[in-house]
C-alpha cells in the first residue's frame, strides 16, 4: 500500500499525559498536513509542512501541540498535558508542492482522553 | 477561499445515480472545485476536482456550470458502500488548507 499511513490508529490516554502520533506520507509528496476532526464536525486544518519547514499553523494549534518533520519524510504530532477537549480524530494528508496540490488523507488516529 | 453550500442530507436508491449539488457563488477564476467523501470513522477520500470543464474519473463525474457558481457531483450507479458524507470544497492552487463545511450526508438505500 503506497498511501498515507498513520500510527497508532487508536490511542486512549489519561488527562495530563503526553501523546505522540506519527504520519508517513505518500513517498514522493513533499507537503504534509495535519487536521483535527471532532465528532460530528468536518476536519479542521492545524498545520502543514513543505519538506522539513513548517510553513503555516492554525490558531487551533495551541502551545501544547508541536509538530515536526525532521527529515522531510514522516511527521510527528505531539500533544503535551492532554485535556479531555483534545479527544478527536487526528488526520494527516500529503500532496505535491507543484501543479495541482490534491491532498490525500490517511486513516487518522483517534484519540480519547479520559 | 470561497464558501460552499450543500444540502445537509440526501437519500438515493441503490443502483440509481446520486446527484449531489454544491453552490459556490463567490468562486474566483483561479479556484478549483474539489470533492471529498468520508465514510464513517475513516479519513476523507479524494474523489475528483475541476476548474472549468466537466470531469470524469472511475469514481464520479463533476459537472460545473458555465458561470462556475455551482457544481454537481454524480455517482452514476450508487452502491451501499457510497453511503458517506460528501464535501464540496473550493480552493485556489496557492491555498494550503482545505476548509470543510458541513457536507452532504448521502444515504444509499437498498
Amino acid at each position: 500500500d503506497t498511501g498515507v499511513s498513520q500510527n497508532p490508529r487508536h490511542k486512549i490516554t489519561k488527562r495530563g499525559q503526553n501523546v505522540t502520533f506519527r504520519c508517513d506520507p505518500i513517498s514522493e509528496h513533499n507537503r504534509l498536513y495535519w487536521y483535527r476532526q471532532t465528532l460530528g464536525q468536518g476536519p479542521e486544518f492545524l498545520t502543514y509542512f513543505q519538506n522539513e519547514a513548517q510553513l503555516e499553523k492554525s490558531r487551533l494549534l495551541s502551545d501544547r501541540f508541536s509538530a515536526e518533520r525532521p527529515k522531510g519524510s514522516f511527521s510527528t504530532l505531539e500533544i503535551q498535558r492532554t485535556e479531555q477537549g483534545d479527544s478527536a480524530m487526528y488526520l494527516c494528508a500529503s500532496s505535491l508542492s507543484g501543479g495541482v496540490k490534491t491532498q490525500y488523507f490517511g486513516p487518522g488516529t483517534r484519540l480519547l482522553v479520559l | 477561499d470561497a464558501k460552499t453550500t450543500q444540502p445537509p442530507s440526501m437519500d438515493c436508491a441503490e443502483g440509481r445515480a446520486a446527484n449531489l449539488p454544491c453552490n459556490h457563488s463567490t468562486i474566483s477564476g483561479n479556484e478549483y472545485v474539489y470533492w471529498y467523501r468520508q465514510i464513517h470513522s475513516q479519513g476523507p477520500q479524494y474523489i475528483i476536482h475541476g476548474l472549468k470543464n466537466n470531469e470524469t474519473n472511475e469514481m464520479a463525474s463533476l459537472i460545473i456550470t458555465e458561470d462556475r457558481k455551482s457544481s454537481t457531483l454524480i455517482l452514476p450507479h450508487a452502491t451501499l458502500r457510497d453511503t458517506a458524507v460528501y464535501y464540496c470544497i473550493v480552493l485556489n492552487n496557492a491555498g494550503n488548507m482545505l476548509t470543510f463545511g458541513g457536507g452532504t450526508r448521502l444515504m444509499v438505500k437498498p
